[in-house]
């Protein structure tokens, strides 16, 4: 059974880093892009960025370009999204997914909070 | 970029109702266009890919339809389970967009 598991919530204060994970279960973790997705509280979906995990190629959204890190761990079959210094516009859902031919799986999402 | 724009952004609707949802796409995305549903708190769930191709699983009630720039969603016959916000994706040389999503109510 394919599934991608994520790390639970955080609560952060305004400036401080973090990093959030993705893994991945039951298919060859190198074989697919994983993307991550941001939702704002009562928002749309908005695309960050892929990686494929075979050669860390990593494309990212304008919108997200120097904001956000993406990477992966191929050997523990995991990606993650980081920050270096978090905004309080940061608060929201964050989910990863697989692509194949097209987006088939998804996490159940990390809610991340900043706030002072 | 390519963006996506549905129509409408809210839909009020009773249950046994036919619902068609519409995607429209700045430039021609041939049929890298798929369709999700996501309710309050969950993530989204894969409804139809390449445009008209029914998910495993999903009911049939559910169809997609279109290529190039205008593609539909079609709802044959709403039942409770499908009051939910519904997107369009587009999948475009290793990026994805996705439409401002479309809000289906009960009527």
């Amino acid at each position: 059974e394919v599934q991608l598991v994520q790390s639970g919530a955080e609560v952060k204060k305004p400036g401080e880093s973090l990093k959030i994970s993705c893994k991945g279960s039951g298919y060859s973790f190198t074989s697919y892009w994983i993307g991550w997705v941001r939702q704002m509280p009562g928002k749309g979906l908005e695309w960050m960025g892929i990686i494929y995990p075979g050669d860390s190629d990593t494309r990212y959204s304008p919108s997200f370009q120097g904001q956000v890190t993406i990477s992966a761990d191929k050997s523990i079959s995991t990606a993650y999204l980081q920050w270096s210094s978090l905004k309080a516009s940061d608060t929201a859902m964050y989910y990863c997914a697989r692509q194949g031919g097209t987006v088939d799986y998804w996490g159940q999402g990390t809610l991340v909070t900043v706030s002072s | 970029d390519i963006q996506l724009t549905q129509s409408p952004s809210f839909l009020s609707a009773s249950v046994g109702d036919r619902v068609t949802i519409t995607c429209r796409a700045s430039q021609g995305i041939s049929s890298y266009l798929a369709w999700y549903q996501q309710k309050p708190g969950k993530a989204p769930k894969l409804l139809i890919y390449a445009a008209s191709t029914l998910q495993s699983g999903v009911p049939s009630r559910f169809s997609g339809s279109g290529s190039g720039t205008e593609f539909t969603l079609t709802i044959s016959s709403l039942q409770p389970e499908d009051f939910a916000t519904y997107y369009c994706q587009q999948l475009n040389s290793y990026s994805w967009g996705f439409g401002q999503g479309t809000k289906v109510e009960i009527k």
